[in-house]
């Protein structure tokens, strides 16, 4: 069965430095894509970031990159220079070949001034 | 503009009265989801279709019912809603491509908070 897990339910993190959200999956398919999102408190989900299972190089889209190793079955969100508007709830989620998407259930950002 | 929308976006109910939230996007995407978005939970699938008249289960499809017939819309059926499908519902559309995990991202209407009493 695919599953994928957010551990950490909430981070705190000062404006202008780095943070890490931690992603784990598990699965037996050698062909899967990852995401992340951003959820802000007005509900919407919007796209961060992509890595396909069989991409050598980490992604990177502006301030956010992902740090996939697949040997460990992670790929946890990296957000440098953090800003308050990345304050928000953040998913990782999978698909499969299958086209069936799974999410985790979220970390919560907040920024500190 | 590229969108995806959804109506109604809020919907109070009792139990037991047929509904429909319906989802169009204007993208010509092939591949359209719905989700359900619980508190600790995360987002779970409902209902994925590939194509017109392609659908398939995803984690979560009891009580649900979809149609494909047209590319464009993709509504969430609920035959007899219960208070345990109060929920914050998601479609959601993408491109198929060879790529790794198939669905290319996904694009997401705003959501419908659904309340049944």
């Amino acid at each position: 069965a695919q599953k994928i897990t957010q551990t950490q339910p909430g981070m705190f993190v000062q404006e202008k430095e780095a943070v890490t959200l931690d992603c784990t999956y598990d699965t037996s398919d050698p062909s899967y894509g990852l995401f992340w999102y951003k959820q802000p408190s007005s509900g919407e989900m919007i796209f961060l970031i992509y890595q396909g299972s069989y991409d050598q190089q980490n992604a990177t889209e502006g301030r956010y990159s992902l740090n996939f190793q697949k040997a460990r079955k992670s790929a946890n969100l990296v957000i440098s220079a953090s800003q308050l508007g990345d304050s928000a709830m953040y998913f990782c989620a999978m698909s499969f070949t299958g086209n069936q998407f799974y999410f985790g259930t979220g970390t919560s950002l907040t920024v500190i001034p | 503009e590229a969108q995806v929308t959804q109506n109604p976006r809020y919907l109070i109910t009792v139990t037991g009265k047929k509904l429909t939230v319906t989802c169009s996007q204007n993208m010509n995407h092939e591949y359209m989801s719905w989700y359900r978005q619980d508190p600790g939970l995360g987002l779970r699938q409902i209902y994925y279709s590939m194509n017109v008249e392609v659908t398939d289960k995803g984690d979560v499809p009891e009580g649900y019912k979809v149609s494909r017939k047209e590319k464009r819309n993709f509504p969430l059926i609920l035959e007899s809603p219960s208070p345990n499908q109060t929920s914050l519902y998601f479609c959601a559309s993408s491109h198929l491509t060879p790529r790794q995990g198939g669905a290319e991202t996904q694009y997401f209407g705003p959501g419908t908070r659904l309340l049944v009493l």
